[in-house]
């Protein structure tokens, strides 16, 4: 299985800050790697797809960059809506594995 | 709009079975594989199984295969997940997902997801 990791694991940021989150996955894996938020109470929700490609409806200040086995999420400007959880997933090869996710916290 | 909703969660007890349903709709059902994903309070998420938009495929996590069956009718717009033999490991919220294809076992994403029903087992 190809195994993910995600740094920090948690942050705290301030509203305006420029975030940035780490994924690697243990091999290459293209650029079949994808994003999601979740709140909490709330099921998970897609931000980027492929690596780069933003899903229609999500603010532009989430952008998505990297291939191979370094990704990078990066939230320019942060907004009191996105303190959340963010997780990477591969999809690469089956089965589909998640990073263990980060929490960006209000500072 | 695409809706998916999950039902059929509880409390059990070790060594018995559930099965969980989602209902699906505002989409051509019968054209997208779906899955099923979990996740244990408080802990990341973990992919269950998948079935392919005509069942011809599935998948499962190693972590379930031989104890959790997934199945789908088109014709119902729904989607299940037969849990037997449960462990206590097997708590988490359990949403299900669609695919960006017809195909689980091929790259894709999963978008939307289900609001989640909560599978609890503990005797």
């Amino acid at each position: 299985d190809i195994q993910m990791t995600q740094s920090p694991s948690s942050l705290s940021a301030s509203v305006g800050d420029r975030v940035t989150i780490t994924c690697r996955a243990s091999q290459n894996i293209y650029s079949f790697l994808h994003w999601y938020q979740q709140k909490p109470g709330e099921a998970p929700k897609l931000l980027i797809f492929g690596a780069s490609s933003l899903k229609s409806g999500v603010p532009s200040r989430f952008s998505g960059s990297g291939s191979g086995t370094d990704f990078t999420l990066t939230i320019d400007s942060l907004q009191p809506d996105d303190f959340a959880t963010y997780y990477c997933q591969q999809s690469y090869s089956t089965p589909r594995t998640f990073g263990p996710g980060t929490k960006v916290e209000i500072k | 709009e695409v809706q998916l909703v999950e039902s059929g969660g509880g409390l059990v007890q070790p060594g018995t079975s559930l099965r969980l349903s989602c209902a699906a709709s505002g989409f051509a059902f019968d054209d997208f594989a779906m899955h099923w994903v979990r996740q244990a309070p408080g802990k990341g998420l973990e992919w269950v199984a998948g079935i392919s938009s005509n069942s011809g495929s599935i998948v499962y996590a190693d972590s379930v295969k031989g104890r959790f069956t997934i199945s789908r009718d088109n014709a119902k717009t729904s989607l299940y997940l037969q849990m037997n033999s449960l462990r206590a490991d097997d708590t988490a919220f359990y949403y299900c997902a669609k695919d960006m294809g017809p195909q689980a076992a091929r790259p894709g994403w999963f978008d939307p997801w289900g609001p989640g029903t909560l599978v609890t087992v503990s005797s």
